[in-house]
């Protein structure tokens, strides 16, 4: 079974800084995919970033990056220029390449402060 | 195109009363699932659907818990009796399974709140 750990419940960062998320996970695949998801208090979870594990290069999306490292199961997220749209619960999750069902850490909530 | 769409958003019952939660995905999407948020935690799933069958239902409590989706479109979460744990945030989510990336699409969710 997968798991995925989230270790820090709540960040906060001033507007226009970077923050950084941390997840970790274990697994005992070699194909898969990893995400990350933004879940504001509309409750409306929106994805935001993935990444396949088979690509060596990080994924960026805009102001979102993330530092991959398989070897160590490591999957974090950079959220860089911060902007108040960006306060949300922040979850990281995992899926089996041949599979459909994700798996997901206990989220770090983001306050981005004026 | 549209999302997927839950009702209601909000629902207040007391406890041992029936509830059910109501879920249209996303056109064309054949994969359905329902997942279980309790407050500050992630999501973990309770039932997937490929069309009409469920094909993982393992999480689901069958003691109180039953879902449906007839003709492979919408579905129908009901639990019956409804306890004090039971509170919580369901979420509904669908994807289009082919090759390739199952990318999940998520709906608002409902809000149950068991008094």
């Amino acid at each position: 079974a997968q798991t995925v750990t989230q270790s820090q419940p709540e960040m906060s960062v001033q507007e226009a800084e970077t923050v950084t998320l941390s997840c970790t996970y274990d697994t005992s695949e070699n194909n898969y995919y990893l995400f990350w998801y933004k879940q504001p208090p509309s409750r409306q979870m929106i994805l935001v970033i993935r990444q396949e594990a088979y690509k060596q290069q990080n994924a960026t999306e805009n102001r979102f990056s993330v530092n991959f490292q398989k070897a160590a199961k490591s999957f974090s997220l950079k959220i860089s220029d911060s902007q108040l749209g960006d306060t949300a619960m922040y979850f990281c999750a995992f899926m089996k390449a041949a599979g459909n069902k994700l798996t997901f850490g206990g989220g770090t909530r983001v306050l981005v402060k004026p | 195109e549209a999302g997927v769409v839950q009702s209601p958003r909000y629902k207040i019952i007391e406890k041992k009363q029936p509830v059910a939660f109501w879920c249209n995905p996303i056109s064309g999407h054949n994969t359905l699932y329902w997942y279980l948020q309790n407050l500050g935690q992630g999501p973990e799933l309770l039932i997937r659907y490929e069309n009409e069958e469920a094909v993982d239902d393992s999480q689901l409590p069958k003691d109180r818990f039953s879902a449906e989706r007839l003709k492979g479109v919408d579905s129908t979460l009901k639990i019956q009796p409804a306890e004090l744990g039971d509170s919580a945030v369901y979420l509904c989510a669908s994807s289009f399974s082919g090759t390739g990336l199952n990318e999940q699409f998520f709906g608002p969710g409902t809000r149950l709140t068991v008094l």
